[in-house]
């Protein structure tokens, strides 16, 4: 069965910390993965994609890690910001074709001052 | 400027009414889609359309329904029955062959 699990379900932590958000998956045949960012009430904005060939991908103060032997990929966060307080969102898209998307429960996040 | 947008973006219903959600995007998307949120669950789909006049099921399309009859709009009808469609609903869309979909702002919807 395809599956995106995600942790922690919720995170807190002090501005200007670091955090790492997990992803695991078991998605098959696995296309790409991409990372959301989603604010309350608010639809999911994409942050990263990757890839099967890549391993880390930055965007800011966001990096992004895929293992595609462990199916597993991380979403680290330097020097956290108020504005980071969000829900992300693991996606992983499968076979290729419209409509096969796995949305992971997400992570909410806050960052307290 | 190019978006897609959803409306309302609050909607009250009443028992045993069928309220109808907006979706329009002016991106030259070809697909559509409409998904559910619940708190403490993930995003699941209710139905996409990937061309004019075509569309599929997904995961939990029971009590909804859906038209494209434009490719710019792609609304949503909650059906009286939906048992329990109090939620946060979101509309994305995307390009036929590409994966990275672009989201509305979302409507959540309350039975009253």
């Amino acid at each position: 069965k395809n599956q995106v699990e995600q942790s922690p379900q919720s995170l807190i932590i002090l501005e200007g910390k670091n955090c790492t958000l997990q992803c695991n998956y078991t998605v098959s045949p696995f296309s790409n993965l991409r990372w959301y960012k989603q604010d309350t009430g608010r639809g999911p904005v994409s942050l990263t994609i990757m890839t099967f060939s890549e391993n880390t991908k930055s965007n800011g103060r966001y990096t992004a890690t895929l293992d595609a032997d462990t199916k597993q990929s991380s979403l680290h966060i330097t020097a956290s910001q108020l504005s980071d307080s969000a829900s992300y969102i693991c996606v992983v898209s499968y076979g290729g074709s419209q409509g096969n998307l796995i949305f992971g429960k997400g992570t909410k996040l806050s960052v307290k001052p | 400027d190019g978006g897609i947008t959803q409306s309302p973006k609050y909607l009250f219903r009443k028992e045993g009414q069928n309220v109808t959600l907006s979706c329009e995007q002016n991106l030259n998307h070809d697909a559509m889609y409409w998904y559910r949120q619940d708190p403490g669950q993930g995003l699941r789909l209710i139905y996409y359309s990937q061309i004019v006049n075509d569309f599929q099921k997904g995961d939990i399309a029971e009590g909804y329904s859906v038209s494209r009859e434009k490719k710019e709009s792609f609304p949503l009808t909650v059906t009286s029955a939906q048992k329990n469609p109090t939620a946060f609903y979101l509309c994305a869309s995307n390009y036929r062959g590409r994966t990275e979909a672009f989201f509305g702002q979302g409507t959540r919807l309350t039975v009253v």
